[in-house]
């Protein structure tokens, strides 16, 4: 599992309500990814980050922010968060082989 | 946006059989491409990759086969078990920099005992 971890695992939350996820990783990995996975969408890179405080966009980043402030830490927030949002978020790493692996998934419903 | 074309969307096969799973890309500055293999409930595991200095690769009961000049790679499962059910993604990526993977949209493999 490359050491990562996601919290957490199920979350049910109200439209309007702000939300953070968050991925730890134990191996330093200079890049971290949020994706999310929907039915006949495949996965969707939302951010991506090259180091601490270095972040940028990926396809699917409207009404999402992103931080990470250490090296082990991703954190996706959702500032007021949409049904549209209802989804599967994976994080992943890239490993110095340039190989890349995901955690377990956060199941997030937006009732 | 860069797209990977994934076919079939599901595929059906009997225990023994071989699944073949084909790949498209546009991008001809990728030069990475892996295979993950994703259970219910868990996150996508990678299975497999292969670099375009080579056109095929093998691992077991699994093997990539890759065309450069019609930007194609597959994926191809011999002697498949029903543990190999499984929902199948290939994915596309250009090295040296973010590595940011392009995703086709998936095949659920069935494998039937």
């Amino acid at each position: 599992d490359a050491g990562i971890t996601q919290s957490p695992r199920h979350k049910v939350t109200e439209t309007g309500t702000p939300v953070t996820l968050r991925c730890h990783q134990t191996e330093n990995h200079r890049y971290m990814y949020w994706y999310r996975q929907d039915p006949g969408h495949g996965l969707r890179l939302i951010h991506y980050s090259y180091g601490v405080k270095d972040t940028d966009k990926g396809e699917v980043s409207d009404g999402y922010s992103v931080s990470r402030s250490k090296t082990e830490d991703f954190l996706l927030t959702l500032e007021s968060a949409t049904s549209s949002q209802t989804s599967v978020y994976f994080c992943a790493i890239t490993t110095s082989g340039n190989e890349q692996f995901f955690g377990p998934g956060t199941r997030l419903t937006v009732l | 946006q860069q797209q990977v074309k994934q076919s079939p969307q599901s595929l059906i096969v009997q225990k023994g059989g071989i699944s073949i799973i084909n790949c498209a890309y546009e991008n001809t500055a990728f030069d990475y491409f892996p295979w993950y293999q994703q259970f219910p409930g868990k996150g996508p595991a990678l299975l497999i990759a292969i670099r375009p200095d080579v056109s095929e690769k093998k691992e077991g009961r699994f093997t990539i086969s890759f065309n450069k000049s019609a930007k194609q790679f597959s994926l191809h499962i011999m002697d498949s078990q029903p543990g190999d059910s499984a929902t199948y993604f290939c994915a596309a990526s250009k090295t040296g920099g973010s590595e940011k993977l392009v995703f086709g949209k998936g095949t659920k493999l069935t494998v039937n005992p």
